[in-house]
């Protein structure tokens, strides 16, 4: 079945220090991929979405390029802040298939003043 | 403005005594789901509702239910909580499985 690994966290780092979120998938068919984050005591918010191969979805200085030949999607941003310390989980959804969202386990990043 | 509002945020039972979570939407998309999210783990799909059609995971428990009596509203139904269930249980929209799910704050349940 379709599936998602994840960076093991946690990650912590400084402020103003470069991100990097591993995330490779599995599926059958040509699914969607998407990026949420949780702060905390918090639901998840959606962050990012690609839809098709070398797709890039960017928001608030996060990006991540759909990247079919290695079935990754990254998780980048240049400088972090303290303000995205949060879980971050990526997750997939197949089209046509089950049409359900398939997530990763999560990476906590902690980011220090 | 909230979009997905889940009520209550916090809810203490007993074991054994049936609670119900609720979950509304002004978005008026036609699908909803539910998860459970137990600490430092991905969220887990419960079920879903599709319109007004109701599609269970395989490994959902029993002891879960739900209802949608109309597009607004969704409940989750435990019918004998155990010290298990204790969980963050997330609502979730989507408008014709997007992927790009709203989901609401959350309500934290304890078993006591």
């Amino acid at each position: 079945g379709d599936s998602v690994t994840q960076m093991e966290g946690p990650v912590t780092l400084s402020e103003e220090a470069f991100l990097t979120i591993n995330c490779t998938y599995t599926a059958t068919g040509y699914p969607s991929l998407f990026w949420y984050v949780q702060y905390p005591g918090e639901g998840l918010q959606l962050l990012l979405k690609a839809t098709k191969a070398d797709d890039k979805g960017s928001n608030k200085g996060f990006e991540a390029t759909y990247r079919k030949e290695t079935t990754s999607f990254h998780l980048e941003k240049g400088s972090v802040q303290v303000s995205d310390s949060a879980v971050y989980f990526c997750a997939l959804m197949e089209t046509g298939g089950s049409e359900k969202l398939v997530f990763g386990k999560g990476t906590k990043l902690t980011v220090n003043p | 403005d909230a979009m997905v509002i889940q009520n209550p945020r916090y809810q203490v039972t007993q074991f054994g005594k049936p609670v119900t979570l609720s979950c509304s939407q002004t978005l008026n998309h036609n699908v909803m789901y539910w998860y459970q999210q137990k600490s430092s783990q991905a969220p887990k799909l419960l079920f879903h509702y599709y319109d007004k059609d109701f599609n269970n995971e395989a490994d959902t428990p029993d002891n879960f239910q739900s209802r949608r009596p109309n597009t607004s509203f969704c409940f989750l139904d435990i019918r004998s909580p155990g010290l298990g269930d204790a969980a963050m249980y997330l609502c979730a929209t989507d408008e014709g499985r997007s992927g790009g799910y709203t989901f609401g704050s959350g309500t934290r349940l304890t078993v006591v």
